[in-house]
């Protein structure tokens, strides 16, 4: 079973506007973390934003946001005032522990298209 | 500046050979970590290494080798057994004092078989 979910192969948004997109995990941890990457053409992943599974407020970075729902198990980002650099595929990941070890496991992504 | 090095960043290789991809990290991180992109996929880790001389198979380590004998550095070898080499390959390291312990990542490295 995916551990991370995002159901929006593709998203578009008009410069300026805000965007949600969406995430949802699965874990039985109780402590996890929840991270948001962006990935532009060129390749590299960029860390954008982290939210721990104890932390009471959502948190926030510049533009970015993230909308926490614990019991639903969602971990939504919001980008306010989209540009056109935002267009990128963007890729949620949680930190899962197993034997010691932590590892980050990745959703497949959506792809953002900023319109002008 | 601090940073991952992944090298090469174009490779192409030929059915049957072996190729080794090339990690190095000055983070003084503890932890380095090797994905597989597939166009239109998400990343799917192959190996991973906590500490020197120690590494765990990720979910997709079949035909693929790692060394960890340095901190600093953690190559990956794509095997002549590994079916479907054709990828973009992804480096990263993270440490365990960091708040968050996200992960950093290289800039990546392109094997194309021929």
């Amino acid at each position: 079973a995916q551990k991370i979910t995002q159901t929006q192969p593709g998203m578009f948004v008009q410069e300026k506007e805000a965007v949600t997109l969406d995430c949802t995990y699965d874990t039985s941890d109780p402590s996890y973390g929840l991270f948001w990457y962006k990935q532009p053409s060129s390749g590299e992943m960029i860390f954008l934003i982290y939210q721990g599974s104890y932390d009471q407020q959502n948190a926030t970075e510049g533009r970015y946001s993230l909308n926490f729902q614990k019991a639903r198990k969602s971990a939504n980002l919001v980008i306010s005032a989209s540009q056109l650099g935002d267009s990128a595929m963007y890729f949620c990941a949680m930190r899962e522990e197993k034997g010691g070890s932590e590892k980050l496991v990745f959703g497949k992504g959506t792809k953002l298209t900023v319109n002008p | 500046d601090g940073g991952i090095t992944q090298s090469p960043k174009y490779l192409f290789r030929k059915e049957g050979q072996n190729v080794t991809l090339s990690c190095e990290q000055n983070l003084n991180h503890d932890a380095m970590y090797w994905y597989r992109q597939d166009p239109g996929q998400g990343l799917r880790l192959i190996y991973y290494s906590q500490i020197v001389n120690d590494f765990q198979k990720g979910d997709i380590a079949e035909g693929y080798s790692v060394s960890r004998e340095k901190k600093e550095s953690f190559p990956l070898t794509v095997t002549s057994a590994q079916k479907n080499p054709t990828a973009f390959y992804l480096c990263a390291s993270s440490s365990y004092r960091a708040d968050t312990g996200e992960l950093f990542f290289g800039e990546g490295s392109r094997l194309t078989v021929l």
